[in-house]
């Protein structure tokens, strides 16, 4: 089992250009969501989704855009890449919320990818 | 909105000793789930712990304990007979429940070295 999978692991972008981070999951998890890690500091939430078709901003939004076509895939976009998304982006998934069930915000993160805008 | 504060930018330890991390957190939220996550050298982020705020006895696995202190909102974490492989970077975090799903608002982290 795969858990969640994300690429590329590293990559180095110049100001302006454009990139999809890739994001899959093999859990048939509903929820998933974006956040980055900035040097020395704790994650914060960039886009989630709560199945697909359906997304929403979280607390960092601005120059992301985010899509959901299935259950498995999540990618994030950057769009006019700046130096100040420089950063570690984690996605992530949970399962779905139940009458019952509280294990919807038990997160499964990905290995993390390393992006750097010069 | 939710804020997470952990005042101890470093920890270290000697090994098989006992460590205690702190974390304090503000939610208007009456129903919230509190988590503490490890971040060893890989960047995988690894669940260690959660609790939830309605329920009153402490979380344990294993080697780690909490001590929820649900008045003063506060949410340390206890690492027993520590090990070499416990060092990294240690996140607390809040979630709100319910439909907040798994929207997190986490700490600033404490990295936590262990001395042999």
């Amino acid at each position: 089992n795969a858990g969640v999978t994300q690429t590329p692991k590293f990559r180095i972008l110049k100001i302006g250009q454009s990139m999809t981070l890739q994001c899959t999951q093999d859990m048939n998890h509903n929820y998933m969501y974006w956040y980055r890690q900035d040097p020395g500091m704790g994650l914060k939430l960039i886009y989630y989704s709560v199945g697909a078709g359906i997304t929403d901003k979280g607390e960092v939004p601005n120059g992301y855009n985010v899509s959901r076509s299935t259950t498995e895939d999540f990618p994030l976009r950057l769009e006019l890449a700046a130096p100040s998304q420089t950063s570690v982006y984690f996605c992530a998934s949970s399962p779905t919320l139940t009458v019952g069930n509280s294990g919807a915000n038990v997160l499964t993160f990905g290995a993390g990818s390393r992006l750097t805008v010069l | 909105a939710q804020t997470v504060t952990q005042s101890q930018p470093e920890m270290s330890v000697q090994e098989a000793e006992t460590v205690t991390l702190s974390c304090t957190y503000d939610t208007s939220e009456s129903d919230y789930y509190l988590f503490w996550y490890k971040q060893p050298p890989s960047r995988q982020m690894i669940l260690v712990i959660r609790q939830e705020a309605y329920k009153q006895q402490n979380a344990t696995e294993n080697r780690f304990s909490v001590n929820f202190q649900k008045a003063a909102k506060s949410f340390s974490l206890k690492i027993s007979d520590s090990q070499l492989g416990d060092a990294a970077m240690y996140f607390c975090a809040v979630n709100a429940g319910g439909t907040s799903y798994g929207k997190l608002t986490f700490g600033q982290g404490t990295i936590l070295t262990v001395h042999p």
